[in-house]
């Protein structure tokens, strides 16, 4: 089976400072990985998302996320954060083959200071 | 392009009362659909997910139901809801063998649950 960890529930960070997020995850198997952003009462918009190739994945809004087997890790990372990047973010992981259901962590919930 | 859609979008329930809320896929065939309930400051928790018309797994044992009537056409429901029920649920899609997106999923807008 798979778990993740999203260690930080909350994250707050000054506009225009750099931000992680951290993802940890536990599998026997080959996993995907996803980070997922949610603004308040809307559904999940996909950030990046690693399947194979490139351990440095880059995605929309200036994110991107650095898959490292050794360590079970697949941290979130913006150089410089807008007050627009506020949100909930989520990780997610899922197996390569099958239903590719998702398993996801609590979620890290960012908030950008002025 | 591909589109999904979920409604209602809010939804005030009192407590014993049915529930139907309702997702659509456009724009794909054969997707695979997923259920998903959010509750407050929680994570995502799966539900159902279904591979084809007719096809429903269910995730966790709980008084919801899930139906397939149709291939893009997922339908969650309950006979008589109950207060833990409340939270924002979530449909999303996959694509299906030899689909381009078969490895992410795609999420709906969400419908806000609440139950009194």
């Amino acid at each position: 089976a798979q778990s993740v960890t999203q260690l930080d529930s909350q994250v707050p960070v000054f506009e225009e400072a750099p931000v992680e997020l951290r993802c940890n995850y536990s599998s026997s198997v080959s996993v995907y990985l996803f980070w997922y952003v949610q603004y308040p009462n809307q559904g999940l918009q996909l950030l990046l998302k690693y399947l194979s190739g490139s351990t440095l994945v880059k995605g929309i809004n200036g994110f991107e996320a650095e898959f490292n087997k050794s360590q079970t890790s697949f941290h979130l990372r913006k150089p410089s954060v807008h007050i627009s990047d506020t949100a909930e973010y989520f990780c997610a992981v899922s197996r390569t083959s099958g239903t590719y259901k998702y398993i996801f962590g609590t979620g890290t919930r960012l908030k950008v200071l002025a | 392009s591909q589109t999904i859609h979920q409604w209602p979008a809010t939804l005030v329930q009192p407590v014993g009362s049915p529930l139907s809320l309702e997702c659509t896929v456009e724009g794909t065939s054969n997707p695979n659909l997923y259920w998903y309930r959010q509750a407050a400051g929680r994570g995502l928790q799966l539900l159902f997910y279904s591979v084809g018309i007719g096809q429903i797994s269910s995730e966790v044992p709980q008084n919801l139901s899930a139906s397939r009537p149709q291939d893009r056409q997922f339908i969650l429901s309950s006979k008589k809801l109950l207060l833990s029920d409340s939270g924002f649920y979530l449909c999303a899609w996959r694509g299906g063998r030899g689909d381009p997106a078969v490895n992410e999923q795609f999420f709906g807008p969400g419908t806000r649950l609440t139950v009194l």
